[in-house]
């Protein structure tokens, strides 16, 4: 079992479409939990953080289920350039990425 | 720049030959990885260097990868007699806490790897 699965989707939405990612992750000792973004041909950029608690940074909503051990990524009223594979990542110590979901915005 | 560099941006090598890569991470930054990326996959983690202590090599796929890094900067990765399943995107990252900080890695653009 991978140490952090996603579906790889590709999810095609159009524009103004609220889309959710999950990901689960199998290490019950992670601490720290993130989405990256890589655009095509691209290096990963850090989207954003997730916390406990949730958190939300403009269209964008992560939220962490400890007990279920997955996190989740929202996005709403969704842009073309939106359109990009997010990743998931999770760290015990080190910083392990899941495959990624592909996220598709249409006109 | 101020941001991670790798050499070479692209390499093409026999099967059986051995290559060299070179990753010039951000000043400061004491935590550095490698990771692989195949066409339309995910990141597969290959190893973590984190200041002075022993670098985690759990990711590396066999005896013919390794890595150094040298006066905790410059990191070379090396892959001994290549084979065909050796072709990907290495990606190296650094971070300035590693993995209790911010999580935020900074990527260098990568070395494409080719191998005929």
């Amino acid at each position: 079992r991978k140490e952090v699965e996603q579906d790889p989707g590709p999810f095609n939405v159009p524009e103004g479409a609220t889309v959710a990612f999950n990901c689960t992750y199998s290490n019950s000792a992670s601490q720290s939990f993130f989405w990256y973004r890589q655009d095509c041909r691209k290096e990963p950029k850090l989207l954003m953080s997730v916390y406990s608690s949730g958190n939300e940074d403009g269209r964008f909503t992560a939220q962490l289920n400890r007990a279920s051990q997955y996190i989740s990524l929202l996005i709403r009223d969704s842009k073309l350039s939106d359109s990009a594979t997010y990743l998931c990542v999770v760290s015990s110590y080190k910083l392990i990425f899941g495959s990624g979901t592909r996220l598709l915005v249409r006109p | 720049g101020a941001g991670v560099s790798q050499s070479p941006s692209n390499k093409v090598t026999e099967k059986g030959k051995d290559v060299e890569l070179r990753c010039d991470p951000i000043s400061g930054h004491t935590a550095l990885y490698w990771y692989r990326q195949s066409l339309g996959q995910g990141l597969e983690f290959l190893i973590y260097f984190q200041g002075n202590s022993a670098p985690d090599k759990s990711g590396l796929p066999s005896d013919r990868f390794s890595a150094e890094r040298t006066g905790g900067s410059v990191s070379t990765l090396t892959i001994q007699r290549t084979q065909q399943e050796d072709s990907a995107v290495y990606l190296c990252a650094s971070s300035l806490e590693g993995a209790r900080g911010t999580g935020e890695l900074f990527f260098g653009e990568g070395s494409r790897l080719t191998v005929l």
